[in-house]
């Protein structure tokens, strides 16, 4: 059971807005700021987003990421099939003497 | 380029102990925190430890603490993870991570390897 809570899937098909939820509590996304991961199948995960809203160089400005009370959001816009990924949101959390902790995952599917 | 390269996965019976290490370059090591997060095979992803620029800063999960020690050496470069009285549920692909801050707290994983796998196993 992981402290951040996504959805285990989502999908849509090309050229289409879709976005992945982070849900919290106070002790962690709703006191730190939230980062994003994008693991294409059979590599490393990725740096996306980090400080809640922020792109790494590199990092399309398609994907955004937002951030409002003990949720956090990613969205990913004009879908593309190079999209399709597992995607983790993570942050750190006070109440664990300072752990970081992830979602769980979500899956997403380009149709 | 900027690279971190793990070692020292392997297969290794419950209770015993295992080194792993992490060769970066292509960058200041000294200017960033660096991490271990782990991923068992078909899950998700799962913080390990994390260890400040200088040492002075470390934490654990607590799935581990009390087990593993993290430790790094600046002149070498180079990062390390000593994990002690593995249990089957340490089986896992270790990713050493460049951290984006100085600190390990509250940091983003920056840059990450390609992992090294760790299997516990009688």
């Amino acid at each position: 059971q992981s402290v951040l809570t996504q959805p285990p899937s989502a999908s849509g098909t090309p050229g289409q807005r879709v976005s992945i939820s982070c849900s919290g509590s106070s002790s962690n996304i709703g006191n730190n700021t939230v980062n994003w991961y994008q693991q294409l199948p059979g590599t490393a995960p990725k740096l996306l987003i980090f400080s809640n809203n922020q792109r790494p160089s590199g990092v399309p400005d398609r994907f955004s990421g937002s951030k409002s009370g003990t949720s956090a959001s990613l969205a990913i816009s004009g879908l593309q099939s190079e999209d399709e990924a597992d995607y983790y949101c993570a942050t750190w959390d006070d109440s664990l003497n300072g752990q970081g902790v992830f979602g769980g995952g979500t899956k997403l599917t380009v149709l | 380029e900027v690279q971190v390269v793990e070692s020292g996965g392997g297969l290794v019976q419950p209770g015993r102990s295992l080194r792993l290490s992490c060769a970066a370059s292509g960058f200041i090591f000294d200017d960033h925190a660096m991490h271990w997060v782990r991923q068992a095979p078909g899950k998700g992803l799962e913080w390990v430890s994390g260890i400040s620029w200088n040492s002075g800063g470390i934490g654990y999960a607590d799935s581990v603490k009390g087990r593993f020690a993290i430790s790094r050496d600046n002149a070498k470069n180079s990062l390390y993870l000593q994990m002690d009285s593995l249990r089957a549920e340490d089986t896992a692909l270790y990713y050493c991570i460049i951290g984006y801050s100085s600190g390990w707290y509250l940091d983003a994983f920056d840059i990450w390897g390609q992992g090294t796998m760790v299997t516990v196993s009688s």
